[in-house]
Formats: C-alpha cells, structure tokens, sequence
C-alpha cells in the first residue's frame, strides 16, 4: 500500500478482555516496529521483527503482550487481560531494511481506551 | 543502553520567532540521528537526519547539525510558521537497532 496502514484506528475496550491491533506495513519493508506512547510521553518501544522474526522483543512490558508477523507482510499486536495502564495510542513502523540509516515510516496509530 | 533527552515543552513562540530545541543523545559509537514531527491528527512523519559527525540535516527550513563532541542534534528554524505548530520528537538508531526517542516537545506557534 501507499502508507503503512493501522486497524482499528480507535478501540475501547473493557478491563479484562483481549485486544487484537493490525498493521500492514508498506509493501517491501522487511522491518517492522511496534511502539507505544502513552498520553503526554515519549515513544516506547515494544517489539522489532526482521522478515517473520522477532530479533528484539525487549520492549514488550509483559507477558499480556504479544505479537506475530506473517513473512513480511502483516503484524497483529494481542494484549490479553487488558488493564487502565494499557490504554494508550499504539504505533507500528516500517522500514526497508533494519534502522541506521534507513528511513521508518509510521502508521497513524491504534488509540486504545480500557475502562 | 542508548538514550536520547530532548528538551521539555511545550514551547510556544510568535510566528517569524527563531527556533530551537535542543537534543543531547547517549550511544557508544556513532550513531544515525532523526528528527521527527507529528502534526495535529496525523502520523509521525521524519523530518530529517544525519548519518555521520558533522552532517547536517535539513529540511521544511529546519536544520540541525550531528555534533560528536557535545553529542547534540539541536533543531533550528530561523523563522517559525502557524503551520510549523507540532510534536517534535529527536531519536536516535544504531545499525539494524530500534529507534530510540526522546519524549518529544511540543511546539505551538501564534499568528
């Protein structure tokens, strides 16, 4: 696609239950990022997959957390069990190949409400 | 591990106002260093960046220099406008490793 792309853009959900976020990132881009940036902070990183892989996983906050890329084409982030500090806008990127120099392009981020 | 801090906002400044914000970083090495920017409703897009010591990036009239020996990438405009109103965010990368973000300032311009 033209832009990496996010689904849903908007999801509230209730304490306890499961969430499912979608990314599918440019068509090409072998590396692909989860991050998080919860209101008024930084960008946090969760998880970084190379191809199907996932090389750095150290970000995710817990076991709740987790995330599975199809070859190199879609990403789903599941959070089980989802708790108030959850909420926050989760952003996926993408880039050609791993970061250095390359250029990561951003979906428009998942907001994610748990009430 | 890797860091980057970046100045806290938000910042807000008359249009035509001279810009800075200032990033420092922390990284062993050399690594490549990014501006970020997030306008109101939309994703986070690069602004711009810079490989190697020295280099400076620029774009949209914005610029900032990689200097190795105060490990800093500040950002400058030299005449801000309404529409240059955002999140800017500095960041950080070494070889195939994540982006490492500052936390990012907000910068609001008045006509």
């Amino acid at each position: 696609g033209a832009g990496v792309s996010q689904s849903p853009s908007n999801k509230v959900t209730e304490k306890g239950k499961d969430v499912e976020l979608r990314c599918d990132p440019i068509s090409g881009h072998t590396a692909l990022y989860w991050y998080r940036q919860r209101l008024g902070q930084g960008l946090e990183f969760l998880i970084y997959f190379q191809g199907n892989s996932a090389p750095d996983k150290s970000g995710l906050p817990s076991d709740r957390f987790s995330a599975e890329r199809t070859g190199e084409s879609v990403s789903t982030l599941t959070i089980q069990r989802t708790q108030q500090e959850d909420s926050a806008v989760y952003l996926c990127a993408s880039s050609f190949s791993g970061l250095g120099t390359t250029e990561a392009f951003f979906g428009q981020g998942t907001r994610l409400t748990v009430v | 591990g890797n860091s980057v801090t970046q100045m806290e906002g938000p910042v807000t400044l008359s249009e035509e106002a001279f810009l800075t914000i200032n990033c420092t970083y922390t990284a062993t090495g050399y690594p490549s260093l990014f501006w970020y920017v997030q306008y109101p409703g939309e994703g986070l897009q690069l602004l711009l960046k810079a490989t190697k010591a020295d280099d400076k990036g620029s774009n949209k009239g914005f610029e900032a220099t990689y200097r190795k020996e105060t490990t800093s990438f500040h950002l400058e405009k030299g005449s801000v406008q309404v529409s240059d109103s955002a999140v800017y965010f500095c960041a950080l990368s070494q070889g195939a490793q994540k982006l490492v973000f500052g936390q990012g300032t907000r910068l609001t311009i008045n006509p």
